[in-house]
């Protein structure tokens, strides 16, 4: 079975700052790896994956993410933080192959919250 | 080039009352996916579709929950006799080929949320 653990539920951060929100994976296989952000009532827009290459992974909005396979992680990251930044961010994975490999596991969510 | 829709965004029913939930991929893809969301949760899968044809429902509880998506027309999310603990935001995904043959993501709709009073 494959899981995802965001250790945070809540990351506050002052404008301007570097932020970083955690993820680890589980998963048999070789991952692919996903950030969503979530503004409220609102869906999921998505950021950015890691499915191969290189292990530092650029998406929307200046986001970026580094794959780890040796920590099992893929930890979001921004150099400078944005008021317009906070939102609930998912980390999701799923297998490259074999039953059930379309299925997206996701964490249960870390509050970003960037302080003016 | 739409995305996926979803309609409503916001549904009340009564207990006991039958909400139905439906998701129009986008144009070109002929597979949907359902997520289901509780509060203070991430997202859960529910159900892979494709037309005419349920291909994993894995995630679906075993009563009152069924789902289809026919040839023509949007997907449904049916939830018969509903309860409090059925409130939630359910979101749509959709993707043009079998996401585990190569395709990598899919593309989320705003989701619906339930509530039961």
């Amino acid at each position: 079975a494959q899981s995802v653990a965001q250790p945070e539920d809540q990351v506050n951060v002052a404008e301007g700052n570097p932020l970083t929100v955690k993820c680890t994976y589980s998963v048999s296989g070789n991952p692919y790896l996903f950030w969503y952000v979530q503004y409220p009532n609102r869906g999921l827009q998505f950021l950015l994956k890691y499915i191969t290459g290189d292990n530092l992974v650029k998406g929307s909005y200046g986001f970026e993410a580094e794959f780890n396979k040796s920590q099992t992680s893929f930890h979001l990251k921004k150099p400078s933080a944005l008021v317009s930044d906070s939102a609930l961010y998912f980390c999701a994975v799923r297998a490259n192959s074999g039953a059930g490999s379309y299925q997206l596991t996701f964490g249960k969510g870390t509050k970003l919250s960037v302080i003016p | 080039n739409a995305g996926v829709m979803q309609n409503p965004r916001h549904l009340v029913r009564r207990r006991g009352q039958e909400a139905r939930l439906r998701c129009s991929p986008m144009k070109g893809h002929s597979h949907v996916y359902w997520y289901r969301q509780l509060p203070e949760e991430g997202l859960k899968f529910m159900v892979y579709l494709q037309k005419e044809n349920i291909i994993d429902e894995s995630g679906m509880p075993k009563e009152r929950f069924s789902a289809e998506f026919p040839k023509e027309g949007p997907s449904i999310l049916r939830i018969q006799q509903v309860v409090r603990g059925d409130s939630a935001a359910y979101f749509c995904a959709s993707s043009p080929v079998p996401t585990h043959k190569g395709y990598y993501g899919y593309t989320f709709g705003s989701g619906t949320r339930l509530t039961v009073v």
